[in-house]
């Protein structure tokens, strides 16, 4: 089983470049969610989705673009990246909040931007 | 707007021994989930192990359980007889289930790295 799949696993960006994080789930979940990690302040949730064709801002947006124009998956686009944007970065998919409260994680995407 | 607390930024704990990891949270909400993810050196984040808030009963799953204490909105996470394999940071998370509007979204502690030595 594939389950959360991230694409890629490393990057490396120069300051004002961009780039796009591919997420895939093959587990026909509808809640698809990015997140990014830093060191001292846990997983910050970037944006999500709660469906096909559907997007929400979550509690750090700024500086990121998502699309999801197929159930299974869920970008994550960079237009300009900055320093500040170092990150590791997750997705996660959850089926729905009737069925299941469990969220299914990809690898992470370790991204430098210098 | 919750906030999770994980005041432990590293602990360490001896082959075979128990350690506790702590977390406090900060909610109006009264129905929510509270989890303990588990991410070892991988990065793959891990499920530990979940608990209802309506439900009084601590989760346990194997080696290790929950004392969670609603009213102090406190949720510790135990791990008995610890393993090498262990060794992860742990993050304490709390998920809204009030409404229709949560959609399972997580609000995350800062981490526990937690070291098990043989």
């Amino acid at each position: 089983n594939a389950g959360v799949t991230q694409t890629p696993k490393f990057r490396v960006l120069k300051t004002g470049q961009s780039m796009t994080l591919l997420c895939a789930q093959d587990m026909n979940h509808e809640y698809m969610y990015w997140y990014r990690q830093d060191p001292g302040m846990g997983l910050r949730l970037i944006h999500y989705s709660v469906g096909e064709g559907t997007t929400a801002k979550g509690e750090v947006p700024d500086g990121y673009n998502v699309s999801r124009l197929k159930k299974q998956n869920f970008l994550l686009g960079l237009e300009s990246a900055a320093p500040s944007q170092t990150s590791v970065y997750f997705c996660a998919s959850s089926k729905n909040r009737q069925v299941s409260t469990e969220a299914f994680f990809g690898q992470g995407t370790r991204l430098t931007v210098v | 707007a919750q906030t999770v607390t994980q005041s432990q930024p590293e602990m360490s704990v001896q082959e075979a021994e128990t350690v506790t990891l702590s977390c406090t949270y900060d909610t109006s909400e009264n129905n929510y989930y509270l989890f303990w993810y588990k991410q070892p050196p991988s990065r793959q984040m891990i499920l530990v192990i979940r608990q209802e808030a309506y439900k009084q009963q601590n989760a346990t799953e194997n080696r290790f359980s929950v004392n969670f204490q609603k009213a102090a909105k406190s949720f510790s996470l135990k791990i008995s007889d610890s393993q090498l394999g262990d060794t992860a940071m742990y993050f304490c998370a709390f998920m809204n289930n009030a409404g229709g509007t949560s959609y399972g979204k997580l609000t995350f502690g800062q981490g526990t790295i937690l070291t098990v030595h043989p």
